[in-house]
């Protein structure tokens, strides 16, 4: 079984630009999670989705910050425009229940922001 | 809010000897706690869960975790450490109420390194 997959693993732009992270979840997950590390600090969750639906977006930082998951399939998290203080990793986990216990999560993508 | 603590950054242990990594908690409701493991440059993989029952969970690898409510902590162990556990070990908990959702919140992470 494939696992969650996330492009680019790494992405360095200048402060200003756009960035695009995509996350192909296991195929059959309905529910599908952003989080990220910065700083080398602690995980935090961004927002979840339900298929093509944004269940939770509590953790979203703010408006510079645009999930989609069209189709219910991958989902990207687009930055726009690119702040220093984005920079860090972030991760992308699906489950096939809401309330699975186990997530499955990516490899991550670095972003660094100059 | 829910919020955890791993008070270590980074554990030092020789092969062969018992690990422990630390984790305390703090959720309004009843604790779903997990442990998850990144080796280097792979996604966070999932190690264990306490949902309820028995307070010593046993999980992946050879690693168990005790949970004690009344010091509401869930530490990680492992009797006999190997090179190989060299990671970053991540603490999460989410409240065990449905209304609370799947969002977990993690702790800031410990990196152990396992000496031969």
């Amino acid at each position: 079984e494939a696992g969650v997959t996330q492009f680019p693993s790494h992405s360095v732009i200048e402060k200003g630009q756009t960035v695009t992270l995509r996350c192909d979840p296991i195929s059959g997950h309905d529910n599908l999670y952003w989080y990220r590390r910065v700083m080398g600090k602690e995980i935090k969750f961004l927002l979840h989705f339900v298929k093509e639906s944004k269940q939770d977006e509590s953790g979203m930082p703010n408006n510079r910050f645009l999930a989609e998951r069209t189709g219910g399939t991958y989902s990207t998290l687009k930055v726009q425009p690119a702040e220093l203080e984005d920079s860090g990793v972030y991760f992308c986990a699906s489950s096939h229940r809401r309330w699975d216990e186990k997530l499955f999560f990516g490899s991550g993508t670095q972003l660094s922001v100059l | 809010a829910q919020s955890v603590a791993q008070p270590e950054d980074q554990v030092n242990v020789a092969e062969g000897n018992p690990l422990t990594v630390k984790c305390t908690y703090s959720v309004s409701g009843n604790p779903y706690l997990f442990w998850y493991v990144q080796y280097p440059n792979r996604g966070l993989q999932f190690l264990l869960k306490y949902i309820t029952g028995d307070n010593l969970v046993k999980g992946s690898y050879g690693f168990e975790a005790e949970f004690n409510k009344s010091q509401t902590s869930f530490h990680l162990k492992k009797p006999s450490a190997l090179v190989s556990d060299s990671a970053l070990y991540f603490c999460a908990v989410r409240d065990g109420a449905l209304a609370a959702g799947n969002k977990l919140t993690f702790g800031g992470g410990t990196r152990v390194l396992v000496k031969p």
